[in-house]
């Protein structure tokens, strides 16, 4: 099985701020990773995924996040936040022999203050 | 686009009532999925289905059960709602191990 810990429930920061959301992730096997993104009064939208390749994957809107397999972690990055970045950002892996199961971390609001 | 669309928005329900949440997605998706979601613990999956007529129990299945009857629609029913089935359910839908499409939620209130 897999499990998903996110490390932050609230992320204050500035606008124009760099920041960091801390994802560790646990399973036995191979897992592909993801970020989804909770605009308030929406359902989730994919931010980005790794699936293999590069470790290090973006998105559109200047998100990036890099899988680290000997710490276990996907942490997402942003150099430099927006207001409309203000979002609840949720971690998930799959486990490659699972099919399309996805384990949700507990997820982490991001609150950008002018 | 892929399209989830859940049929109500806000719901609000008696205790002891039989409800039904609906979930319909319009890209011919085998896999489907319905999960709750309440603060401090993120989405838990309820139950999902590969195909069909097919269902399986995610971790937190007591209390709902499911309908596919249809590839494009997957239904959500609570036999008795409780108080503690308040919540904000989520549907989604996948082809392969890709991520998935969500739709927008449906908020339901047991009082």
């Amino acid at each position: 099985a897999q499990s998903v810990t996110q490390l932050d429930s609230q992320v204050p920061v500035f606008e124009e701020a760099p920041v960091e959301l801390r994802c560790n992730y646990s399973s036995s096997v191979s897992v592909y990773l993801f970020w989804y993104v909770q605009y308030p009064n929406q359902g989730l939208q994919l931010l980005l995924k790794y699936l293999s390749g590069s470790t290090l994957v973006e998105s559109i809107n200047g998100f990036e996040a890099e899988f680290n397999k000997s710490q276990t972690s996907f942490h997402l990055r942003k150099p430099s936040v927006h207001i409309s970045d203000t979002a609840e950002y949720f971690c998930a892996v799959s486990a490659e022999t699972s099919g399309s199961r996805l384990t949700f971390g507990e997820g982490t609001q991001l609150t950008v203050n002018p | 686009d892929v399209k989830v669309t859940q049929s109500s928005r806000y719901l609000v329900k008696r205790t002891g009532e039989k409800v039904f949440l609906e979930c319909v997605q319009d890209m011919d998706h085998e896999n489907m999925f319905w999960y709750r979601q309440d603060p401090g613990l993120g989405l838990r999956l309820i139950y999902f289905s590969y195909d069909v007529k097919m269902k399986e129990k995610g971790d937190i299945p007591e209390g709902y059960s499911v309908s596919r009857e249809k590839k494009e629609r997957f239904s959500l029913i609570l036999e008795s709602a409780s108080t503690n089935q308040t919540s904000m359910y989520l549907c989604a839908s996948s082809l392969g191990p890709l991520g998935y499409t969500f739709g927008s939620g449906t908020r339901l209130t047991v009082v």
